[in-house]
């Protein structure tokens, strides 16, 4: 069954702990992204990555961070330095010239 | 630089009555753009691309799209709206000229179909 999973659904974080959102694709798709949805603000670019070994910071990178090992993953680490990390976070993975396909999200909560 | 603008933060329509959300769009090259659907906490779902070709696209459960290039414009219609069709709805575009480049959303329009 091909899609793109990201986990957990919901994750609870501590002031100053890092944390990993999971996004695995098994679509074959050499581009991933990260976006951050906050309500009235639309889907924020954190970062992308175009092929294995390489990315990009987007709009909002400041307290994240990233890696591509592998075509299928692309994690996202919310890190301490990342003041307001409470949001919808969103992953999505294309085919060159195709339209993007997105996980199912996950909400992070700082308490 | 891309950009997209969702004039309307909320549409509201009665269920049966024809829909219209809109999309205006800047890019410097070659416009690519997508309608996307996003039900409470979940992921965005693809509803229609134009990428060339027709100016009317038709996408999914019945919406479509008309891409306007004098007006810059891509909105989204559908000829009888359905109270499963409230969501939120958001319009993207990409520089078509440049590989795989990210996508740039609008703010989004959260549609409302009353029965």
């Amino acid at each position: 069954d091909g899609g793109i999973t990201q986990s957990p659904k919901y994750l609870f974080r501590k002031e100053g702990q890092n944390v990993t959102l999971s996004c695995e694709q098994n679509l074959n798709h050499d581009a991933m992204y990260w976006y951050r949805q906050d309500p009235g603000q639309g889907l924020r670019l954190i970062y992308y990555s175009q092929i294995v070994n390489d990315f990009q910071k987007g709009d909002i990178a400041e307290g994240y961070s990233v890696s591509r090992e592998k075509k299928e993953s692309f994690p996202l680490t919310v890190t301490s330095a990342q003041k307001n990390p409470t949001a919808f976070y969103l992953c999505a993975s294309k085919a060159q010239g195709a339209e993007a396909f997105f996980g199912q999200g996950t909400r992070l909560t700082v308490v | 630089a891309q950009s997209v603008a969702q004039p309307e933060d909320q549409v509201n329509v009665a269920e049966g009555n024809p829909l219209t959300v809109k999309c205006t769009y800047s890019v410097s090259g070659n416009p690519y753009l997508f309608w996307y659907v996003q039900y409470p906490n979940r992921g965005l779902q693809f509803l229609l691309k134009y990428i060339t070709g027709d100016n009317l696209v038709k996408g999914s459960y019945g919406f479509e799209a008309e891409f306007n290039k004098s007006q810059t414009s891509f909105h989204l219609k559908k000829p009888s709206a359905l109270v499963s069709d409230s969501a939120l709805y958001f319009c993207a575009v990409r520089d078509g000229n440049s590989g795989n480049t990210p996508l740039v959303f609008g703010k989004g329009t959260r549609l409302s179909v009353i029965a």
